[in-house]
């Protein structure tokens, strides 16, 4: 069974940047089935989708957050990571990692196995 | 405010049918495969259905779901008390180039 775990700082200031990893078990980021992605859910409101990557380090983001997020994997831990930058309370967010599963030319898109979230808290 | 629209919340009794709407484009299901999924309280959203009407191993016959041109439908069948939850749709966007997630909507169990 997959299964996948954030984890990072539960609180930055504002304009700081905000970093996460994503352990992976019982399956392994470079089997190269899957793609693994971030998406977020401010407190009360709905999913946002922010970017994905490949095990080789193919990345996609979100147009409305490129400019400010990154992306990266580390397939020796089966770890990946996820950095926004110049953050403001509006990133306030539980933040979810999942992986996802892409196909037919990107016809098929849907995350499978998500982890438990944690909630990042932008204040100073 | 979301391309995918779905109603805010729907409400049945227990051993009823209820059904979620979730409406969009061309740009999105009008050409994308749909998937939905539950988000009980406090806990990660989970999948329910996929390729617009597929379902993972482990989730019952009682959720089922279709897709008609621009717009996709969640079923639930046999309502229970577990089944109070946010849903939510979600597909590629072909024109804004991002993956997007319906509005959600709220399921009650009177």
């Amino acid at each position: 069974q997959v299964q996948l775990q954030e984890s990072g700082p539960g609180l930055v200031k504002p304009s700081q940047t905000l970093s996460l990893t994503c352990t992976v078990s019982g399956g392994s980021i470079s089997s190269g089935d899957y793609y693994w992605s971030w998406t977020r859910q401010p407190p009360g409101k709905g999913l946002e989708w922010i970017g994905y990557i490949y095990y080789s380090g193919g990345t996609y983001y979100n147009p409305s957050l490129k400019s400010r997020v990154s992306i990266s994997v580390g397939t020796s831990k089966n770890q990946f990571s996820v950095k926004l930058s110049s953050v403001t309370a509006a990133d306030t967010a539980v933040y979810y990692c999942a992986r996802t599963r892409i196909a037919a030319a990107g016809q098929t898109y849907y995350f499978d196995y998500w982890g438990r979230g944690t909630l990042v808290t932008i204040s100073s | 405010q979301s391309v995918l629209t779905q109603p805010p919340s729907v409400s049945a009794a227990p051993g009823q049918k209820v059904t979620i709407s979730c409406s969009g484009s061309s740009s999105n299901i009008g050409n994308n495969y749909v998937s939905w999924y539950q988000q009980l309280p406090g806990t990660a959203p989970r999948l329910l259905i996929y390729d617009n009407n597929e379902r993972p191993s482990g989730i019952p016959d009682r959720f089922s779901g279709s897709r008609s041109g621009t717009s996709a439908t969640l079923g639930i069948t046999g309502l229970q008390t577990g089944d109070e939850a946010d849903y939510y749709c979600g597909t590629w966007d072909n024109s804004l180039g991002t993956y997007v997630f319906g509005t959600g909507t709220k399921v009650t169990v009177l």
